[in-house]
């Protein structure tokens, strides 16, 4: 299996700016989560999803913030309007079952 | 709610010399826990977890960790470094047979001196 898989690895966009984080999970994972990543605050959880539907999102930080799962492929994280503070590492997890999360590789998101 | 610790922020150590890089939990249920290692640049990997069966657990790369009920430890150990070994580590805590969350510590990273 390819792994989870994110795109884009980096994204530069300007305060203001929509941004749209995109991930596909493992084949057959049943749970999605989206992770924040800073040198303040750590490893934060966004959101999860089981069998596509969000479970629980009281980590997304602001209503600026919004992420779907239409199928039990694909997930968006949404940013709009994107600020500074936005910078960070956004990571995509999946996992079925058995507990153990597997990581992406992550995108490096700078807001100017 | 559940918590983890670790204690350093940072570790050196020597090429060849012990490993020891320290996880303290608090959680009011039987947790499960995990070290991840994430490496420059790249996502988080699983290194070992305990899910309440044997206390002392091994992983990968010939790391293991030791499931202290009455310290609420879970350090991490491994008997000679090697250079590869530099990175920073996350311990992680969930509830066992409950919630689905993972909570992370702040990270150790590793170094590893020649």
């Amino acid at each position: 299996d390819a792994g989870v898989i994110q795109s884009p690895r980096h994204e530069v966009t300007e305060m203001g700016q929509e941004v749209t984080l995109r991930c596909k999970p493992i084949s057959g994972h049943d749970y999605l989560f989206w992770y924040r990543q800073t040198m303040m605050r750590g490893l934060e959880l966004l959101i999860y999803f089981n069998n596509n539907v969000p479970i629980d999102d009281s980590g997304m930080p602001e209503d600026r913030f919004s992420a779907k799962m239409p199928n039990a492929s694909f997930s968006t994280l949404k940013i709009q309007p994107s600020e500074p503070r936005d910078s960070a590492v956004y990571f995509c997890a999946s996992r079925y079952r058995a507990y153990e999360q597997y990581f992406g590789p992550g995108t490096r998101l700078t807001v100017t | 709610a559940q918590s983890v610790t670790q204690l350093g922020s940072h570790v050196s150590v020597s090429e060849g010399a012990l490993v020891l890089l320290r996880c303290n939990y608090s959680s009011s249920v039987p947790p499960y826990l995990f070290w991840y290692v994430q490496y420059p640049n790249q996502g988080l990997q699983l290194l070992l977890k305990y899910t309440s069966a044997a206390t002392l657990v091994k992983g990968i790369n010939g790391f293991e960790a030791e499931f202290k009920k009455s310290e609420t430890s879970f350090h991490l150990t491994k008997p000679s470094a090697h250079m590869s070994d530099a990175a920073e580590y996350f311990c992680a805590v969930s509830e066992e047979g409950g919630s689905e969350k993972l909570v992370f510590g702040k990270g150790t990273k590793l170094t590893v001196n020649p």
